[in-house]
C-alpha cells in the first residue's frame, strides 16, 4: 500500500461545477498539506499549503485536512476551464528533512 | 526571481549514451531535489541534497544513475549509460530548509531511442 493515495481519473466536470478532489494517507506523523497544480508540459506548482486540520480558502480554493480520519480535500468553487489540469497532493512528516511524498495525481478536466 | 531553472528543456539521445541534465535552484534555498515522472510511476524522489550535501539517494534507480552538487547555485544529474527505461520528464525542486513546499523547474523531458 502506498503511504498517499489518490484517484488519478480522470474527473471532467462542466464549467462552473464545484469540485471535490480526495486524498487519503497511511502515516499519522504527517503534519503539513499541500496541493500542487501541474499543467501539461510543466513542473507542479505549490498551490495550497496547510498545517494539521482544519479548512483553508483561498478565492475559489479550500483545502480540507481531517486528521482523524488521515484524508485531505482540494475544493473548487465556479470551475474554469483553465482549471484543468493533474491536482497532487503532497504531505510531510514535520520542517525536518523537507522530504515531501506525492500522491499520484487526479487528472481534472473542466469543459466549456 | 527566475524561479527554478533547469536544461535542456528536451534531450534525445541513442541507448548507450551519457546524459546530464542541469539545475540551476533559487538563490537562498537550501535544499534541492532530482524527481523523476512517469505515467504509469508518477513523481519519484530520485536524490534529496541539503546545503549541497546528498542528504538521501536511495530513490536512485542504480549505478547508472549520480547526481553532484558542487555549489549551491548548481546541481547534475547524469545517466551513463543510458536506457530507453530511462525515458521520462526529470524535475529539479529546491526549497528553503524551513520546508515550506518546493518549487518546480519546468522539466527536463528525456527520450532513449
Amino acid at each position: 500500500q502506498k503511504e498517499v493515495e489518490q484517484d488519478p481519473g480522470p474527473l471532467s466536470v462542466p464549467e462552473g461545477a464545484i469540485v471535490s478532489l480526495n486524498c487519503t494517507y497511511s502515516n499519522s506523523a504527517f503534519q503539513y498539506f499541500m496541493w500542487y497544480r501541474q499543467y501539461s508540459r510543466k513542473g507542479p506548482e505549490l498551490l495550497m499549503y496547510t498545517y494539521s486540520s482544519g479548512n483553508k480558502e483561498d478565492g475559489r480554493f479550500t483545502a480540507q485536512v481531517d486528521k482523524s480520519s488521515k484524508y485531505i480535500s482540494l475544493f473548487i468553487r465556479d470551475s474554469q476551464p483553465s482549471d484543468s489540469a493533474t491536482y497532487l497532493c503532497a504531505m510531510i512528516y514535520n520542517n525536518a528533512g523537507n522530504m515531501l511524498t506525492f500522491g499520484g495525481g487526479t487528472r481534472l478536466m473542466v469543459k466549456p | 526571481d527566475a524561479g527554478v531553472i533547469q536544461s535542456p528543456r528536451h534531450e534525445v539521445t541513442e541507448m548507450g549514451q551519457e546524459v546530464t541534465l542541469r539545475c540551476k535552484p533559487i538563490s537562498g534555498h537550501n535544499s534541492l531535489f532530482w524527481y523523476r515522472q512517469t505515467m504509469m510511476r508518477g513523481l519519484e524522489l530520485l536524490i534529496y541534497f541539503n546545503n549541497n550535501v546528498p542528504i538521501d539517494d536511495s530513490g536512485m534507480p542504480e549505478d547508472r544513475f549520480s547526481a553532484k552538487m558542487p555549489n549551491a547555485s548548481f546541481s547534475t544529474l547524469k545517466i551513463q549509460p543510458s536506457e530507453p527505461r530511462d525515458s521520462a520528464v526529470y524535475f529539479c525542486a529546491s526549497t528553503q530548509e524551513t520546508g515550506y513546499g518546493y518549487t518546480f523547474g519546468s522539466g527536463t523531458r528525456l527520450t532513449v531511442v
